[in-house]
């Protein structure tokens, strides 16, 4: 069986400081892994992904996500917060039911603070 | 550019009236999805097309139905809206089904049932 636990429903942060999203996985064969970001009353919209190619990932927006299999792992992380950050974020693991499936974490709302 | 499409963004309408929420896609994608989204909860699988194929989740209730006439179009039909349908309806397309392919959504249609 697959899940995602996303520590953390809600994440406040200062503009210019770290960003850290976390993400841990549970899967019985190599994950796939996704980051999504959802804005007020819109669609999700792909950050990154991971699919085994590197293990540091970079994707829109600034942001990073570190594979760490030893830990299960999949942190999304951006060096430097901007006001337009403030949003949802969803972290996802593919193939469940043999297809890609995407098994959402419960979600992320992160702040911004000036 | 290609997107994925869906009309209305906002829809009313009243208890047990039935009501047909669109999408369209211009990626020329074979996998076709239905999500529901209610307010700060994590994307819900309703069902997919494969091409032609219909694939229901185990879970969802009979009062959901979805028709795609073409590869363009995929449509969610709920038959008899009760209070508890009211949420987000988020399509979504895939070039396939392999694990690490990309889901890419719309922006979703936010329906309010009165």
């Amino acid at each position: 069986a697959q899940s995602v636990t996303q520590l953390g429903s809600h994440v406040s942060v200062s503009e210019g400081a770290l960003v850290l999203l976390r993400c841990n996985y549970s899967s019985s064969v190599p994950p796939y892994l996704f980051w999504y970001v959802q804005y007020p009353n819109q669609g999700l919209q792909l950050l990154l992904k991971y699919t085994s190619a590197a293990t540091l990932v970079k994707g829109i927006n600034g942001f990073e996500a570190e594979f760490k299999k030893s830990e299960t792992s999949f942190h999304l992380t951006k060096p430097s917060a901007h006001m337009r950050d403030a949003a949802e974020y969803f972290c996802a693991v593919s193939g469940w039911g043999g297809y890609n499936k995407l098994i959402f974490g419960a979600g992320t709302r992160l702040a911004v603070h000036p | 550019d290609a997107m994925v499409i869906q009309n209305p963004r906002y829809q009313v309408t009243q208890f047990g009236k039935p009501v047909t929420l669109s999408c369209s896609q211009t990626l020329n994608h074979n996998v076709m999805y239905w999500y529901q989204q209610k307010s700060s909860q994590a994307p819900k699988l309703l069902f997919h097309y494969y091409d032609k194929d219909f694939n229901n989740e185990a879970d969802t209730p009979d009062n959901f139905q979805s028709r795609r006439p073409n590869t363009s179009f995929c449509f969610l039909d709920i038959r008899s809206p009760g209070l508890g349908d009211a949420a987000m309806y988020l399509c979504a397309t895939s070039r396939d089904r392999g694990f690490q392919e990309t889901q890419y959504f719309g922006p979703g249609t936010r329906l309010l049932v009165l």
